[in-house]
């Protein structure tokens, strides 16, 4: 399968602890996407990246979150001191920009994190 | 970005056509409209995309109309398989940017 994978699928945190997630995009995809998505909500912006540059970050992602894509290939986002209100799914998206036709973003399964 | 507005949910039986209608009154003329599949536990999966008049694929079929103000994504001879939520987008047309989504329309198939 060469699609979008994440990693983990599902993570159980208590409040207070940090996580990791990871994102492995569609191989030679320069941009990079992060998601959150809550129940009953559609996906939120995060952050992305061209290759290893973040390019812009949304307001939802506050100082206890960060994100890198150090090689240009899989990225990691990062929460400290996980709240309770972090409880959500996060989605990674990955496309090829061109000059020409529509990007599509394919989207990756998600980590759906749970934090108690 | 133009906001879109879309029913919240709609059920349909089984073999039925499905219309599900978006309205995107401030849409600007570089936009496209876009529509996004979203199955239980899954990322959502792009499935048509279009400017003006009718756009056709093997999924769907997109519906838009002059003024481009609204558009219809039509699902012919739905199947249990394609209970899901679907979701209206505006985006520019090389889609090189972050997609906003709304809430989407939550279909459900019934046999």
């Amino acid at each position: 399968d060469t699609g979008v994978s994440q990693n983990p699928r599902h993570k159980i945190t208590k409040r207070g602890q940090n996580v990791t997630f990871r994102c492995d995009p569609i191989s030679e995809h320069n941009r990079l996407y992060w998601y959150r998505q809550t129940l009953g909500q559609g996906p939120e912006f995060l952050t992305y990246f061209q290759n290893e540059a973040q390019l812009e970050k949304s307001r939802l992602l506050s100082d206890r979150f960060s994100a890198e894509r150090p090689k240009g290939s899989f990225s990691t986002l990062e929460i400290q001191r996980t709240e309770q209100g972090d409880s959500a799914m996060y989605l990674c998206a990955s496309s090829l920009v061109t000059s020409s036709s529509y990007n599509e973003q394919f989207f990756g399964p998600g980590t759906r994190l749970t934090v108690l | 970005l133009a906001k879109t507005t879309q029913p919240i949910s709609m059920d349909s039986y089984e073999g039925q056509e499905v219309n599900i209608t978006c309205s995107h009154n401030n849409i600007a003329t570089n936009d496209y409209i876009t529509w996004y599949q979203q199955f239980p536990s899954q990322g959502p999966r792009f499935i048509i995309q279009g400017y003006k008049t009718k756009v056709t694929n093997e999924v769907a079929s997109l519906f838009i109309p002059a003024d481009r103000k609204s558009s219809t994504l039509s699902l012919p001879r739905v199947s249990l398989s394609d209970t899901a939520v679907y979701y209206c987008l505006v985006v520019p047309y090389s889609g090189n940017t972050p997609l906003v989504f709304g809430k989407g329309t939550r279909l459900s198939v019934i046999a």
